[in-house]
């Protein structure tokens, strides 16, 4: 069972560039969010989805896009990146419903922006 | 809406003493409470939750918290630390009604366990 599935690792991008960081989760949960992490500042809630078809924004969804076009996948997208983007990016997923709040993470996609 | 402090970014202790990290939320309403723990270079891993009933959570590695209503706390212990807790632990709540459940965090607390 691989959990969260989060590609690249690592990444180094220009200022202006475009990428997608790649989630997979093979446990069939119905909500996926992405976080960034910076340091002192905890994990940030980025987008987030309850299901196929359905995104969300989160607290920081500026320069980020999403789209969840089945239930495994959840890839997040910078159309043009910035230096302030430089993160690392955890993806993490869970069932839905009355208390079923616990998250799994991936490991972490650690974005640097020249 | 709701927020999460952790009063302390950096606790140092030497192995075999005893811990206790700060948390304390704000919420209008009724929320659950986790405690999340990040190993260098890993993502999150769940510590324990407190989602209703008695009020001490008992987690994995002799971690436990205790929710405090009242004083809207929810500290992280453990009697005796080892080498291995060393990690960035965080605090996180979630509001029990919202559609979307979403997790707040807060900023973390570097635990660095000392021989």
């Amino acid at each position: 069972n691989a959990g969260v599935t989060q590609t690249p690792k690592f990444q180094v991008l220009k200022t202006g560039q475009s990428m997608t960081l790649q989630c997979a989760q093979d446990m069939n949960h119905e909500y996926m969010s992405w976080y960034r992490q910076d340091p002192g500042m905890g994990l940030r809630l980025i987008h987030y989805s309850v299901g196929a078809g359905i995104t969300d924004q989160g607290e920081v969804p500026n320069g980020y896009n999403v789209s969840r076009s089945t239930t495994e996948d959840f890839p997040l997208r910078l159309l043009s990146a910035a230096p302030s983007q430089t993160s690392v990016y955890f993806c993490a997923s869970r069932t839905t419903g009355e208390g079923a709040n616990v998250l799994t993470f991936g490991a972490g996609s650690r974005l640097t922006v020249l | 809406a709701q927020s999460v402090t952790q009063l302390d970014s950096q606790v140092p202790v030497f192995e075999e003493a005893p811990v206790e990290l700060r948390c304390n939320y704000s919420s209008s309403v009724s929320v659950y409470l986790f405690w999340y723990v990040q190993y260098p270079n890993q993502g999150l891993q769940l510590l324990l939750k407190y989602l209703s009933g008695s009020t001490l959570v008992k987690g994995i590695n002799g971690f436990e918290a205790e929710f405090n209503k009242s004083q809207t706390s929810f500290h992280l212990r453990k009697p005796s630390v080892h080498i291995s807790d060393t990690a960035e632990y965080f605090c996180a709540v979630s509001a029990t009604k919202h559609a979307g459940n979403m997790l707040t965090f807060g900023g973390g607390t570097r635990l660095m366990v000392k021989p």
